[in-house]
């Protein structure tokens, strides 16, 4: 397997514009998850999936932000408007379970920045 | 809720052994894990122990755990340049919520 994929490893936007972050999560895994990491306040959980259902988004900053999963290959997460404070690293990881010895795999992150 | 505390910073001489630090508040915390994040990279696991352990060895990472204080330690014995990362401690609690994640050790190693 490939691993977890995101896509794009870097995007760089104007305020007020729609950010697009994606995700391919590792086959068979029946958990996703997605992250922020800013130097500020670490890794912050922003909501999570199981089987492809939101599960808990009260990590999600505000009404701007908006995550789907329409199948279990794939999931998105959307900003609009961005704002600067958004800048950021957005991590997915995805498990097999809540979670157990295996952990989460992380992709490599999407590095966002809004001008 | 959880917390997970972590010093910022720790600097080690090349061959040294790094002791990383963890303590956390969630006593009924079931899996205790640690993350390595080289630059650019997402988070990679290094390893996890489960709660009704006290150390766990594999290969040169020793991992120590005392419940009754909450602490969590990773320890790296001869350690090298390539070791330089930020290190994160993580845990869970009975299984049944996300991993709450500390901020991160930033470990240096120095030539």
């Amino acid at each position: 397997d490939a691993g977890v994929i995101q896509s794009p490893r870097h995007e760089v936007t104007e305020m007020g514009q729609e950010v697009t972050l994606r995700c391919k999560p590792i086959s068979g895994h029946d958990y996703l998850f997605w992250y922020r990491q800013t130097m500020m306040r670490g890794l912050e959980l922003l909501i999570y999936f199981n089987n492809n259902v939101p599960i808990d988004d009260s990590g999600m900053p505000e009404d701007r932000f908006s995550a789907k999963m329409p199948n279990a290959s794939f999931s998105t997460l959307k900003i609009q408007p961005s704002e600067p404070r958004d800048s950021a690293v957005y991590f997915c990881a995805s498990s097999f379970g809540r979670a157990s010895q295996g952990g989460y795999t992380f992709g490599s992150g999407t590095r966002l920045t809004v001008v | 809720g959880e917390d997970v505390e972590q010093s910022l910073f720790l600097s080690v001489r090349e061959g040294d052994s790094s002791v990383i630090n963890c303590t956390y508040t969630d006593s009924s915390s079931t899996y205790l894990y640690w993350y390595k994040q080289e630059p650019g990279a997402g988070l990679q696991l290094l390893t996890y122990i489960f709660s009704n352990m006290d150390m766990k060895q594999d290969q040169r990472l020793t991992v120590l755990l005392n419940k009754k204080d909450k602490h969590l330690s990773l320890r790296i014995a001869d350690t090298q340049t390539g070791d330089s990362a930020i290190y994160f401690c993580a845990e869970t609690h009975s299984g049944n919520t996300p991993l709450v994640f500390g901020k991160g050790t930033r470990l240096s190693v120095i030539a």
